[in-house]
């Protein structure tokens, strides 16, 4: 996991700001990218995914944007909420036939009432 | 709630000893994978299993070992165990095992006095 990082290792928004939490990755054959959410004494937590055929995709509140020329990942949550609280891993699948999602360190993202 | 089923939920154990950890899948799953969560190294990959058989060996020390089951559900042992072993230890399933989102479980925290 050491060629998937993320710039933040903390994120502290305010209630109801947008956030973005970011991972850079090194490996231009990766092809599958997933973020996951893990709260305190849980696992980790799908949230959304992308494939490298595209650029954006959108979910409940949750944005991906993926930038193959940078090599670089992000997550936007809009309007968030002190349970978006919780540490936030970016995970990549290398391509070449490994489907074995490499995590990141992940962001710790705290959000103040 | 995932769907994946880990027991026990927490481990304490002494230097030298063998424990096996337990997984059982979301129903219809067919392939397994353990990780390991610490402090100073992440989520690493250990293993990924596919229907029984073995797919995929990531950092898995040769101390430890697995196993999937004919019910699919799975095993990791750990023996001759260290202090170092300590960790929270993560099972997760996907459907096919194929670039695709994976469900983990809450975790067996693993304590090595």
């Amino acid at each position: 996991g050491e060629n998937v990082g993320l710039h933040l290792p903390t994120l502290s928004v305010q209630e109801g700001d947008n956030s973005i939490i970011n991972c850079a990755y090194s490996n231009s054959a990766s092809d599958y990218f997933i973020w996951y959410k893990q709260e305190s004494g849980k696992g980790p937590q799908f949230i959304i995914d992308i494939r490298s055929n595209m650029d954006k995709r959108q979910g409940q509140r949750v944005t991906v944007l993926l930038n193959k020329t940078v090599k670089h990942l992000s997550l936007q949550i809009a309007a968030t909420q002190p349970g978006d609280s919780a540490v936030y891993f970016c995970a990549e699948n290398m391509g070449g036939g490994s489907y074995i999602p490499t995590f990141g360190r992940g962001t710790s993202l705290i959000v103040h009432p | 709630d995932s769907g994946v089923t880990q027991t026990p939920k927490h481990l304490i154990t002494a230097t030298g000893q063998r424990v096996t950890l337990r997984c059982s899948p979301r129903s219809g799953d067919l392939s397994v994978y353990w990780y390991q969560q610490s402090l100073d190294q992440g989520l690493q990959f250990l293993i990924q299993y596919y229907n029984g058989e073995e797919r995929a060996k990531g950092n898995i020390l040769e101390r430890f070992s697995a196993q999937q089951f004919p019910d699919l559900h799975s095993e990791l042992n750990l023996s001759s165990l260290e202090l170092g072993d300590s960790a929270l230890y993560f099972c997760a399933s996907s459907v096919e095992g194929n670039n695709e989102k994976l469900f983990f479980g809450s975790g067996t925290q693993l304590s090595v006095l």
